[in-house]
């Protein structure tokens, strides 16, 4: 089946630990996304890669560090410069060019800072 | 500064009814928008999406609309049953692969 795989589903981190979440794709699409959801929220982004080797910073990328060095690959690495990075990471990718695509989006990982 | 609102935040419904929920963005220029369901602790799930030369988009009891002149989206959920609760969750398209999500509506359907 095609679609979005994020995980793992559920992580624990201690305090000054980089943890990486990882999102694979087989939906054959160029353009990947993370996003952070916190609760009372609407989902804010991190990172974005319109094609592989290159990525732009979102919204909140600060504490966040990137890779796309396959098109199918788009891992998030949290590192201990995240003050607050307790949260529902989202993955996805998007169909189609010129912002004309739909959003497909994988299970999501929990996070969760110890 | 784009921003996406979604009201009212949380709505409980008897089952049969049929319901509005409703979303606005603060710039029209947009390039499309698009409604999602996002179960408990699960990801979203795309139900509609309407691009911004579209009025509406429809399927099954879902029916979305789009007035970019008003900044406004409405999604009509006909005939609602329980399995209709979840949260719904908007979010507009810019240029550049911006795309800015509403909070939700949290739905309730009671049997």
């Amino acid at each position: 089946d095609g679609g979005i795989t994020q995980s793992p589903k559920y992580l624990f981190r201690k305090e000054g630990q980089n943890v990486t979440l990882s999102c694979e794709q087989n939906l054959n699409h160029d353009a990947m996304y993370w996003y952070r959801q916190d609760p009372g929220q609407g989902l804010r982004l991190i990172y974005y890669s319109q094609i592989v080797n290159d990525f732009q910073k979102g919204d909140i990328a600060e504490g966040y560090s990137v890779s796309r060095e396959k098109k199918e690959s788009f891992p998030l690495t949290v590192t201990s410069a995240q003050k607050n990075p307790t949260a529902f990471y989202l993955c996805a990718s998007e169909t189609g060019t010129m912002n004309t695509g739909e959003l497909f989006f994988g299970e999501g990982s929990r996070l969760t800072v110890l | 500064k784009q921003e996406v609102t979604q009201i009212p935040a949380a709505l409980s419904v008897p089952e049969g009814e049929n319901l509005v929920l409703n979303c606005s963005f603060t710039d029209s220029a947009i390039y499309n928008l698009q409604w999602f369901r996002q179960d408990p602790g699960k990801g979203l799930t795309s139900l509609l999406l309407i691009q911004s030369s579209q009025r509406e988009q429809t399927s099954g009891r879902l029916n979305a609309s789009l007035d970019k002149s008003s900044g406004r989206s409405t999604l009509y959920i006909a005939a609602s049953q329980p399995g209709d609760s979840a949260t719904y969750l908007c979010a507009v398209e810019y240029n550049n692969n911006d795309m800015r999500f509403g909070a939700g509506t949290r739905l309730t359907v009671k049997p």
